[in-house]
């Protein structure tokens, strides 16, 4: 069966400090892989996805980025964190265009 | 992009009463799901529905995609039922998400 891995749980970080979050799939192969970001009481904004290793589309300009070195790993990173990065970061993985499943998601705190 | 209104904004339900909660889009898709999210913050995915009807459980879902629209019914509602209800619809591999019912179920 298939399984989504995503670490750490919880982090708290300063502001100006780098980031980086990581999400591994096993079980399936080329999955479309997703990182969202929750801000406290709200929905999801899609910031990221890939379709393929290598290969990242980005969503909303800001100062982080993405990664897929591998094809079930996928690398959420930033160089200096802000506080308005703090939220809710869920991973994601989808074969083609059918159902998600999340991850456990990270809840980052920049202070 | 693609706009999704998600209605009523809260709910609150005595244990084994039944609901509707409605999705809207704003334009032809051809991927729509449902998903609850628990206290926790775990999203759970409950149906994937770009047309048509399906049930699992008390829980069923109908989406008239001519229409733009999509229904998500609780029945006998249960206190673990409550929690945020997402809708999200795309094309093209994306999902955007609406800003969800928040669900409360009293015993």
């Amino acid at each position: 069966s298939q399984t989504i891995h995503q670490w750490p749980a919880t982090l708290v970080q300063p502001v100006g400090s780098p980031l980086s979050l990581e999400c591994t799939v096993e079980g399936t192969s080329n999955p479309n892989l997703y990182w969202y970001r929750q801000a406290a009481g709200r929905g999801l904004q899609l910031l990221f996805y890939s379709v393929g290793i290598g290969q990242i589309s980005s969503e909303v300009p800001q100062n982080l980025s993405a990664s897929r070195p591998q094809d079930r790993q996928f690398i959420l990173s930033s160089k200096k964190l802000l506080l308005s990065d703090s939220g809710f970061y869920l991973c994601a993985w989808a074969q083609g265009n059918y159902g998600y499943t999340f991850g456990s998601g990270t809840r980052l705190t920049v202070v | 992009g693609i706009q999704v209104e998600q209605s009523p904004p809260d709910l609150i339900l005595q244990e084994g009463a039944n609901s509707t909660l409605r999705c809207n889009f704003s334009d032809s898709v051809n991927n729509l799901q449902w998903f609850h999210q628990n206290p926790w913050g775990q999203l759970i995915n409950l149906f994937y529905i770009p047309s048509g009807t399906k049930q699992n459980g008390r829980l069923s879902a109908t989406t008239v995609a001519t229409e733009r629209y999509s229904l998500l019914y609780i029945s006998s509602s249960q206190t673990t039922d409550s929690g945020v209800y997402f809708c999200a619809v795309g094309t093209d591999y994306k999902l955007s998400f609406g800003a969800g019912t928040t669900v409360t179920v009293r015993a």
